[in-house]
C-alpha cells in the first residue's frame, strides 16, 4: 500500500461525457502528478502540482485539466471524451517539488479504469 | 524521449538472482537513475535510484558502472511476485516558465517473468 488514494476505481461513460477523477496523496507529500496510461502509449505524463500549484505539464490534452486543493487532494477533469482516452489513470505522490537533481521517488495509486464507449 | 535502453523481456528461475540491465549512454553528471517497476495493471513501485555509487535497500541492488553509462538491478532471490515490467528511468529536464523542472520518463521497459 503506498499510501496514494484513487477514486473511483473503475468508470465507464459515453463519449462526449465528462468525469472527474480524484487522488489523495501520501501524509506529507506536496506534490501530485497524474500520469496516463493505454496500451499504445505507455506511461505519459500529465501534469504535476505542488502545494496547490502547477508545476510542470506533460503530454496532456486541452480537454484535460486538474487541480489541487488545499487539503492537498487532486482532480483531473476530463471533458468531451473520446473513445481514445480510455485507459489506466494514476495519481502518484511525492515530497519533491521536482526541481532538485535528488527527489524522483514518487508513490503511485492503484489507478482509475476509464472506460469510454 | 526516453533516455534509457533495456531489453524486452527477461526471465528468471524463482530463488535465483535477477539481473536486469539498462544501458544510459546520454546521461550527464548529475543525472540520476532510478528503478520502478509495475506488477500487472497496478500503480508503479518506487524500487530504487543512484548516482555513482552503487545502492542496497530492502528491495534491491543498484549497480552503476564507473562511466555511469549502464546499470543493473539485482534482485537477490527473486520471486513469483516479482513479475513485473521493470522501468530504468532517467529523469528528463521539463523547462517551465518558472525554471527547471523534472519528470518521470517512462520507457517500455522490461518484462522479468519469474518462474517456478
Amino acid at each position: 500500500d503506498s499510501g496514494v488514494t484513487q477514486t473511483p476505481k473503475h468508470l465507464i461513460t459515453a463519449t462526449g461525457q465528462r468525469v472527474t477523477l480524484r487522488c489523495s496523496p501520501r501524509s506529507g507529500d506536496l506534490s501530485v502528478y497524474w500520469y496516463q496510461q493505454s496500451l499504445d502509449q505507455g506511461l505519459q505524463f500529465l501534469i504535476q502540482y505542488y502545494n496547490g500549484e502547477e508545476r510542470a505539464k506533460g503530454n496532456i490534452l486541452e480537454r484535460f485539466s486538474a487541480q489541487q486543493f488545499p487539503d492537498l487532494h487532486s482532480e483531473l477533469n476530463l471533458s468531451s471524451l473520446e473513445l481514445g482516452d480510455s485507459a489506466l489513470y494514476f495519481c502518484a505522490s511525492s515530497v519533491d517539488r521536482g526541481d532538485s537533481f535528488v527527489g524522483g521517488e514518487q508513490y503511485f495509486g492503484p489507478g482509475t479504469r476509464l472506460t469510454v464507449t | 524521449d526516453a533516455k534509457t535502453t533495456q531489453p524486452p523481456s527477461m526471465d528468471c528461475a524463482e530463488g535465483r538472482a535477477a539481473n536486469l540491465p539498462c544501458n544510459h549512454s546520454t546521461i550527464s553528471g548529475n543525472e540520476y537513475v532510478y528503478w520502478y517497476r509495475q506488477i500487472h495493471s497496478q500503480g508503479p513501485q518506487y524500487i530504487i535510484h543512484g548516482l555513482k555509487n552503487n545502492e542496497t535497500n530492502e528491495m534491491a541492488s543498484l549497480i552503476i558502472t564507473e562511466d555511469r553509462k549502464s546499470s543493473t538491478l539485482i534482485l537477490p532471490h527473486a520471486t513469483l511476485r516479482d513479475t513485473a515490467v521493470y522501468y530504468c528511468i532517467v529523469r528528463v529536464t521539463l523547462i517551465n516558465s518558472g525554471g527547471s523542472n523534472y519528470k518521470l520518463t517512462f520507457g517500455k521497459g522490461t518484462l522479468l517473468t519469474v518462474n517456478p
